[in-house]
């Protein structure tokens, strides 16, 4: 079954904390991006990714980071530098970066501090 | 990207066909409009994009004037399952000067199919 994959779908980290959140993808698309809701917000890009072994910063890069070494994995490590990570943050992917092809989105993993 | 207006919310019959307004009087000639919608604690899902002609799919449709300044999303029998926030975006090119190259997504059209 195509798709992307996020996990977990909850998740908990203690102040001082890394967390990772995975997201992975069997659609054998190029880009991925990571975003970030907070209730009752739109989504904001953290990173984006438009090619295996390359990334950029998005809107809200700070306290995030991310890896690109396979084209299925993009994984957002959350750090302990993001001072306020309690959100819902979500994964995509589209088949290249071009402005005419969609995104299509994982379901997010929730994010909460201990 | 260009800035999108929306109502906040909207009411639709079951049954009924429900037309989605949005507002997008300084798209540029390159951005194309997406809709997509959410339905509470899942991510986003893609409903339909087009740049200048009207857009059909199996979920919906896609009206955008002449000028490009508005649209409307069209989902011509409405069920109680399409009671969601819904989005709707304008992005521009890659490229382009317009910052990184994701979604920018507002606020929505929080629609609530009555039965």
């Amino acid at each position: 079954d195509g798709g992307i994959t996020q996990s977990p779908k909850y998740l908990f980290r203690k102040e001082g904390q890394n967390v990772t959140l995975s997201c992975e993808q069997n659609l054998n698309h190029d880009a991925m991006y990571w975003y970030r809701q907070d209730p009752g917000q739109g989504l904001r890009l953290i990173y984006y990714s438009q090619i295996v072994n390359d990334f950029q910063k998005g809107d809200i890069a700070e306290g995030y980071s991310v890896s690109r070494e396979k084209k299925e994995s993009f994984p957002l490590t959350v750090t302990s530098a993001q001072k306020n990570p309690t959100a819902f943050y979500l994964c995509a992917s589209s088949i290249t970066w071009a402005s005419n092809q969609p995104q299509h989105f994982g379901d997010g993993t929730r994010l909460s501090i201990l | 990207d260009a800035k999108t207006t929306q109502p906040t919310s909207m009411d639709c019959a079951e049954g009924r066909a429900a037309n989605l307004p949005c507002n997008h009087s300084t798209i540029s000639g390159n951005e194309y409009v997406y809709w997509y919608r959410q339905i509470h604690s899942q991510g986003p899902q893609y409903i339909i994009h087009g740049l200048k002609n009207n857009e059909t799919n199996e979920m919906a449709s896609l009206i955008i004037t002449e000028d490009r300044k508005s649209s409307t999303l069209i989902l011509p029998h409405a069920t109680l399952r399409d009671t969601a926030v819904y989005y709707c975006i304008v992005r521009v090119a890659p490229g382009s000067g317009g910052g990184a190259d994701g979604l920018t997504f507002g606020k929505g059209t929080h629609l609530i199919i009555q039965p």
